[in-house]
């Protein structure tokens, strides 16, 4: 089965400080997708950064980068230079294969707070 | 472009009643995706649709149902609604299998 472990439910940040947020995963596939999503309260999920299990380079989309870590299965968020946008829901999704459809299992969530 | 778009944004519904939740996808993308989101956790995978078949179920009830119509539109049925059932009902589109989703702002269930 696969397992999306997201183990900090809320972070505190002070503006334009760095912050990096914690997801493990577990799959037995050899190929897997890892995606970070944003929800703001209004609810939608809004894609953030995406790494191939084959990618030999760490994602990076603007401030956002993503710590992949094959060997210890970790995929951390990094957002640098916080600002008090980025307060939100961040969620860890997995796309895997599982009777021929392509779904997103996501963690838990970690809300992260980011203060003036 | 038209991101994804669901209808309606809120509804409230009494127990037993059967609700239909409606979905458009981005322009061209013929995978659409239903998650439900209970407050506090993480979306839950309902359904995929592709090509107007379904071609996977998440754990959930037969009370849950959903078709995709030939221009890639989708509707999520739910029957007999329990006060369980009340959570955000997440659409997500994508342009083939296995490509990027994208979600659209979602559907506010409440059942009272």
């Amino acid at each position: 089965a696969q397992k999306i472990t997201q183990t900090q439910p809320g972070m505190f940040v002070q503006e334009k400080e760095a912050v990096t947020l914690d997801c493990t995963y577990d799959t037995s596939d050899p190929s897997y997708g890892l995606f970070w999503y944003k929800q703001p309260s209004s609810g939608e999920m809004i894609f953030l950064i995406y790494q191939g299990s084959y990618d030999q380079q760490n994602a990076t989309e603007g401030r956002y980068s993503l710590n992949f870590q094959k060997a210890r299965k970790s995929a951390n968020l990094v957002i640098s230079a916080s600002q008090l946008g980025d307060s939100a829901m961040y969620f860890c999704a997995m796309r895997g294969l599982i009777q021929g459809a392509q779904k997103l299992v996501f963690g838990q969530g970690t809300r992260l707070t980011i203060n003036p | 472009d038209a991101g994804v778009t669901q209808s309606p944004t809120h509804l409230i519904k009494t127990r037993g009643q059967q609700v239909t939740l409606r979905c458009s996808p981005i322009s061209g993308h013929k995978s659409v995706s239903w998650y439900q989101q209970v407050l506090g956790q993480g979306p839950q995978f309902i359904f995929q649709y592709y090509e107007k078949e379904e071609r996977g179920r998440g754990n959930f009830p037969d009370r849950f149902s959903a078709r995709q119509f030939p221009n890639y539109s989708s509707e999520l049925n739910v029957n007999a609604l329990l006060l369980g059932d009340s959570a955000l009902y997440l659409c997500a589109s994508s342009l083939n299998l296995g490509y990027g989703y994208t979600f659209g702002s979602g559907t506010r269930l409440t059942v009272v």
